[in-house]
C-alpha cells in the first residue's frame, strides 16, 4: 500500500514554543491531506481538512489561527502548532490518499507525538 | 451530524475465541466504511465496505455491511494476542479525498 511518513515521530517542547509537524505522500500525489488528533484511549479526531494550494478546511472547535497547515505540494502538508500549550499535547496524526488512484483508502501515518511541559 | 458508534467499547478474550465487533452509522450520503486497526501507532487499513451483504475476507478477518439497518461487523476467528488492539470503524466517502467520521473504536484485548 502507498506509504505516508511523519516527522518527527515525537516532540518535547516549552510551552509558548512553536512545533511543526510533516506529513509527506511517499510514493503518491494527494491533492488532499487531513489531520487528526487522538487523546490517550480515545478515537481519532479530525482537526482540518488541507487542501494543496488552498487554505485548509477546519472542523468546528479548531482554531485555526492556533493550528497553522499549509499544503505547498502534492507530496507534503504541515501542521505548525503555534504557542504550544500543556494541552496541546496529544497524538497528531495525518492521512492521505492517492490522487492519481482509483482507490479509495486513506492511508495514515505513523503519527507524532507532542509533549508541551 | 454524522455519526458512528462502536460496541462494545471494550472486549477481553482468550486466545482461539471468536470476537464480533460492531459498527452502527448514521450518515448523510453514505458511500463507504472502513475497518482499522490501531495498535500502538497510526491506524492500519483493514477493509472497506460499500455494498451491502458482501463479505470481505482477509485471513482470520472478515466484515460485512448491511445498508438497511446502518451497521457492519468485524469478525476474528481464531484469536491470537497479536490481535490486541483498538478496532476503528470510520463512514467515508466514495472519493478518498473525502473526510472520514470516526466511531470511538472498541479495544480488544487477548489472553494467552
Amino acid at each position: 500500500g502507498a506509504v505516508v511518513s511523519q516527522h518527527p515521530s515525537r516532540v518535547i517542547c516549552k510551552s509558548g514554543t512553536s512545533v511543526k509537524i510533516e506529513c509527506r505522500s511517499l510514493d503518491f500525489q494527494a491533492t488532499t491531506m487531513f489531520w487528526y488528533r487522538q487523546f490517550p484511549k480515545q478515537s481519532l479526531m479530525l482537526m482540518a481538512t488541507s487542501n494543496e494550494g488552498s487554505k485548509a478546511t477546519y472542523e468546528q472547535g479548531v482554531e485555526k489561527d492556533k493550528f497553522l497547515i499549509n499544503h505547498a505540494s502534492l507530496t507534503l502538508s504541515t501542521l505548525t502548532v503555534t504557542s504550544a500549550h500543556p494541552e496541546d499535547s496529544s497524538f497528531y496524526i495525518c492521512s492521505a490518499s492517492d490522487s492519481g488512484s482509483q482507490a479509495r483508502t486513506q492511508y495514515f501515518g505513523p503519527g507524532t507525538r507532542l509533549t508541551v511541559l | 451530524e454524522d455519526k458512528v458508534v462502536q460496541s462494545p467499547l471494550s472486549l477481553v478474550v482468550h486466545e482461539g475465541d471468536t470476537v464480533t465487533l460492531n459498527c452502527s452509522y448514521e450518515v448523510t450520503n453514505f458511500r463507504s466504511l472502513l475497518w482499522y486497526k490501531q495498535e500502538k501507532k497510526a491506524p492500519t487499513f483493514l477493509f472497506m465496505l460499500t455494498s451491502s451483504g458482501i463479505e470481505k475476507k482477509s485471513g482470520r478477518l472478515s466484515s460485512i455491511l448491511d445498508k438497511k439497518e446502518l451497521f457492519s461487523i468485524l469478525n476474528i476467528t481464531a484469536t491470537q494476542t497479536g490481535d490486541s488492539a483498538i478496532y476503528l470503524c470510520a463512514t467515508g466517502g466514495y472519493n478518498a479525498g473525502n473526510m472520514l467520521t470516526f466511531g470511538g473504536g472498541t479495544r480488544l484485548m487477548v489472553k494467552p
